[in-house]
């Protein structure tokens, strides 16, 4: 009972240093999600997708990008780390439907010095 | 468009006491709103919603809200606080059917003593 796994779970970059996030969900969930979580900011959408092969920008794209290959995984990727990307970032998913609540992966902590 | 505001960022209570965190919200249109617990170096879970019907919503672990559209708020409670209920608590509002349309609060961070 997986649920959402993400990897990894920390990570230390270097600025301009690219890497990428991966988000496996178990659920058959058609809706996937990524957050970043900022101290007295809440949670903040970077990108999300309705199904598999699509994705659209959220709150905060600038500097992500997103692929939904299969429909269990989600990847986000930094092309070219900054220090204003360190932060700690939450892949969600929910099925189709009204007001499907969110299932959360335990998160990555990033650091970009 | 919508917005949360969840007054206090941290709350600390005794265990045993009585629990309120606000919320307070905009939207232009009924809103759906949710409250969200996250455990340290966890994910978030939801604790409790409120689409349609009955204003007052029962959640897990002894939570509830009530939803009133007067005051535009959603604030949750338990009567009797317990040491592991200590955690961050988020309220969110969304105006859509899908999570695209979330919109969370700050977040208040609840410490509960001895």
């Amino acid at each position: 009972n997986a649920g959402v796994t993400q990897t990894p779970k920390f990570r230390v970059l270097k600025t301009g240093q690219s890497m990428t996030l991966l988000c496996a969900q178990d659920m058959n969930h058609e809706y996937m999600y990524w957050y970043r979580q900022d101290p007295g900011m809440g949670l903040r959408l970077i990108h999300y997708s309705v199904g598999e092969g699509t994705t659209a920008k959220g709150e905060v794209p600038d500097g992500y990008n997103v692929s939904r290959l299969k429909k269990q995984n989600f990847l986000l990727g930094l092309e070219s780390a900054a220090p204003s990307q360190t932060s700690v970032y939450f892949c969600a998913s929910s099925t189709r439907g009204e007001n499907s609540p969110l299932h959360f992966g335990n998160g990555t902590r990033l650091t970009v010095t | 468009a919508q917005s949360v505001t969840q007054l206090g960022s941290h709350l600390s209570v005794s265990e045993g006491a009585l629990v309120l965190l606000r919320c307070n919200y905009s939207s232009s249109v009924p809103p759906y709103l949710f409250w969200y617990v996250q455990y340290p170096n966890q994910g978030l879970q939801l604790l409790l919603k409120y689409t349609t019907g009955a204003t007052l919503v029962k959640g897990i672990n002894g939570f509830e809200a009530e939803f009133k559209k007067s005051e535009t708020s959603f604030h949750l409670t338990k009567p009797s606080a317990h040491m592991s209920d200590a955690a961050e608590y988020f309220c969110a509002v969304s105006e859509g059917s899908s999570g695209d349309k979330l919109t969370f609060g700050t977040g208040t961070r609840l410490a509960v003593r001895p």
